[in-house]
């Protein structure tokens, strides 16, 4: 398996334009979730999809923020429109079951100028 | 709420040194603890994990025992290498609901020559 697919590694966009961040899961693994990586306030969890559907999106800052899970092997993270302080490293997961552990994606560096 | 304190690093070792992260928590109920590792540049992945109380999780010569007596889960390592320098993080599970963790801030180790 290639495990949690991320795309790009790395992004580099100006204020105020659209970002769309992806994540291929792993096969089976039912659960998906989105973090977001900053030295400032560490590791914070911002959605998580269950089957796909939206379980738990209180950790999404704002409106510009929002994500998707169309199907079971794809999800998007889209931040529309940017700002210097999305500027970080964001991280798809995904569980197979409760007790598993965590899979992580190698992440997506994004800096917004 | 349920909540994870981990010691402040960086931590600096040299090769071959004992190794000791601390961990404790505060929870409701029994939940999972686990501790997950995370190389420069790469996603978290699963260090070890322990379920119950009394549990010891190991991998990679990395130990640490869920101890509810205080309320702790140190993870510690024997003889630490030049290839184990990572940051650590422990992380709670919220008993009934181990999909979304609780996160501490994370370790920095760095294993000298």
């Amino acid at each position: 398996d290639a495990g949690v697919i991320q795309s790009p590694r790395h992004e580099v966009t100006e204020m105020g334009q659209e970002v769309t961040l992806r994540c291929k899961p792993i096969s089976g693994h039912n659960s998906l979730f989105w973090y977001r990586q900053t030295m400032m306030r560490g590791l914070e969890l911002l959605i998580y999809f269950n089957n796909n559907v939206p379980i738990d999106d209180s950790g999404m800052p704002e409106d510009r923020f929002s994500a998707k899970m169309p199907n079971a092997s794809f999800s998007t993270l889209k931040i529309q429109p940017s700002e210097p302080r999305d500027s970080a490293v964001y991280f798809c997961a995904t569980l197979e079951g409760q007790n598993y552990g965590y899979t992580f994606g190698s992440g997506t560096r994004l800096t917004v100028v | 709420g349920n909540s994870v304190t981990q010691m402040e690093g960086p931590v600096t070792l040299s090769e071959e040194a004992f190794l000791t992260i601390n961990c404790t928590y505060t929870a409701t109920g029994y939940p999972s603890l686990f501790w997950y590792v995370q190389y420069p540049g790469e996603g978290l992945q699963l260090l070890l994990k322990a379920t119950k109380a009394d549990d010891k999780g190991s991998n990679k010569g990395f130990e640490a025992t869920y101890r509810k007596e205080t309320t702790s889960f140190h993870l510690e390592k024997g003889s630490v290498q030049v290839s184990d320098s990572a940051v650590y993080f422990c992380a709670l599970g919220n008993a009934g609901n181990n999909r979304k963790l609780i996160w501490g801030l994370g370790t920095s180790l760095a294993v000298n020559p």
